[in-house]
């Protein structure tokens, strides 16, 4: 079962903020939060991901919650390519089953022009 | 580097015949993963390997699949005989293992999109 929740869809315009929120309320100590997308008939794709800190890399910005329950994933200007399906990931740093990743329904974000 | 290769792209094939999807990782990666996606049951993970090595094949549905791994470089998930529920887009992804694979960036293929009359 995927231990995130995540709205269903999400709407945003070109060139704006874009913050897709995931609730991980039993999140452990040992678990990273990840993130992934999937392009229209494309394999998913890795986004970013952090442990407690907030990260940053050329395509998002990653703001975890001091409590570690939920997380924001921010794309600071919407394209019309960033239209995807988005999954929040828990994966456990120590490995086995735990740290596979286990995708659930994800986000769905339109970005209109 | 090329990416995760998946061959073939489609494939339309009537149902109890054997259907061999492929799979090249990307060099030097450790880990291959097959995942399959419907729109029932999302993304799911079917089996991995490290080394070559099958590791869990829990999420394998049943017997008529299998998978393996004669080298590094080229990985066949097998489905005979296959059946209608069979039809799905099948995914090929690998990783590095640096961090033994299951925090590592995992690089996902194109898919076969497998359809079965």
């Amino acid at each position: 079962d995927a231990k995130t929740t995540q709205p269903n869809s999400m709407e945003s315009n070109e060139e704006e903020p874009v913050h897709l929120p995931c609730n991980h309320s039993t999140i452990s100590g040992t678990d990273y939060i990840h993130w992934y997308r999937q392009l229209p008939s494309q394999g998913p794709e890795y986004v970013i991901h952090g442990l407690t800190s907030n990260v940053n890399n050329r395509m998002a910005s990653l703001a975890i919650a001091e409590d570690r329950k939920s997380s924001t994933l921010i794309l600071h200007r919407a394209t019309l390519r960033d239209a995807a399906v988005y999954y929040c990931i828990l994966r456990d740093r120590n490995g086995g089953s735990q740290g596979n990743l286990i995708f659930g329904k994800g986000t769905k974000l339109s970005v209109k022009p | 580097d090329a990416g995760v290769i998946q061959s073939p792209r489609h494939e339309v094939t009537e149902m109890g015949q054997e259907v061999t999807l492929r799979c090249k990782p990307i060099s030097g990666h450790d880990y291959l993963f097959w995942y399959r996606q419907t729109m029932m049951r999302g993304l799911e993970l079917l089996i991995y390997f490290n080394n070559n090595v099958p590791i869990d094949d829990s999420g394998m549905p049943e017997d008529r699949f299998s998978a393996k791994m004669p080298n590094a470089s080229f990985s066949t998930l097998k489905i005979q005989p296959s059946e209608p529920r069979d039809s799905a887009v099948y995914f090929c992804a690998s990783s590095l293992g640096l961090a033994g694979g299951f925090t590592d960036t995992q690089y996902f293929g194109p898919g076969t999109r497998l359809t079965v009359l």
